[in-house]
């Protein structure tokens, strides 16, 4: 089975603070870990990705860490900003399709 | 157009009727997604067609749902006798592969009252 586990469901952070969000998969043949963000009332868009070929990538304020072993992978968002408020979801894939965690709704207070 | 295109954006309809909802990927991609969103929820998949593989089917609800994919394209999904509970915004997404970026579609809100 295909389980994708995304904690926390949601999250409050402070303006300049850290958010961490953390995604644990069960199926061994993922190779594609992506995180994607979305806004209300549009459709989720990729906002970072990494193959199991890293522990981690940067790309500007936004890191994915990826732990194989532990079959997990987090996206960590420093500085944090009010723009940032949106919901998140990880999305690990390979051969079969993607499967998308539950989302965590992410609040930036000023 | 270069991005996933649905249509209707916005669709009311009565209880008991069926209602057909239409998603143009990208040109090329091979995986086409269906998934479904209620308001502050999750992605609930429905249905996934890669290339000319049998539809994995396995997130359809109840038989009142199906979908097709006609020429690897354009794909339709129609839901038959709408009760309330299928109020929900319908999203879409097409990927070149399976371990590639996808890219969604604005979505349906479907409205059953």
């Amino acid at each position: 089975q295909q389980q994708v586990k995304q904690s926390p469901q949601s999250l409050i952070v402070q303006k300049g603070g850290i958010s961490i969000i953390n995604c644990a998969y069960e199926n061994t043949a993922f190779d594609y870990f992506p995180w994607y963000q979305q806004f209300p009332g549009k459709g989720p868009a990729l906002l970072i990705a990494i193959r199991p070929d890293v522990s981690e990538k940067k790309e500007g304020r936004f890191t994915i860490s990826f732990n194989k072993s532990a079959k997990q992978f987090s996206l960590h968002i420093m500085d944090s900003q009010p723009g940032d408020s949106a919901t998140y979801f990880c999305a690990p894939g390979g051969f079969q399709k993607l499967v998308f965690g539950t989302g965590t709704r992410l609040l930036v207070s000023p | 157009g270069a991005g996933v295109s649905q249509s209707p954006s916005n669709k009311v309809t009565e209880k008991g009727k069926d209602v057909e909802l239409r998603c143009d990927p990208i040109s090329g991609h091979t995986a086409l997604y269906w998934y479904r969103q209620s308001l502050g929820q999750g992605l609930e998949f429905l249905i996934y067609f890669q290339g000319n593989s049998a539809p994995d089917k396995s997130g359809l609800p109840s038989d009142r749902f199906s979908a097709e994919r006609t020429g690897g394209s354009v794909s339709t999904l129609t839901i038959q006798r709408t009760q309330q509970e299928d109020s929900a915004v319908y999203l879409c997404a097409s990927s070149l592969q399976t371990d590639t970026e996808a890219f969604f579609g604005q979505g349906t809100r479907l409205t059953v009252v």
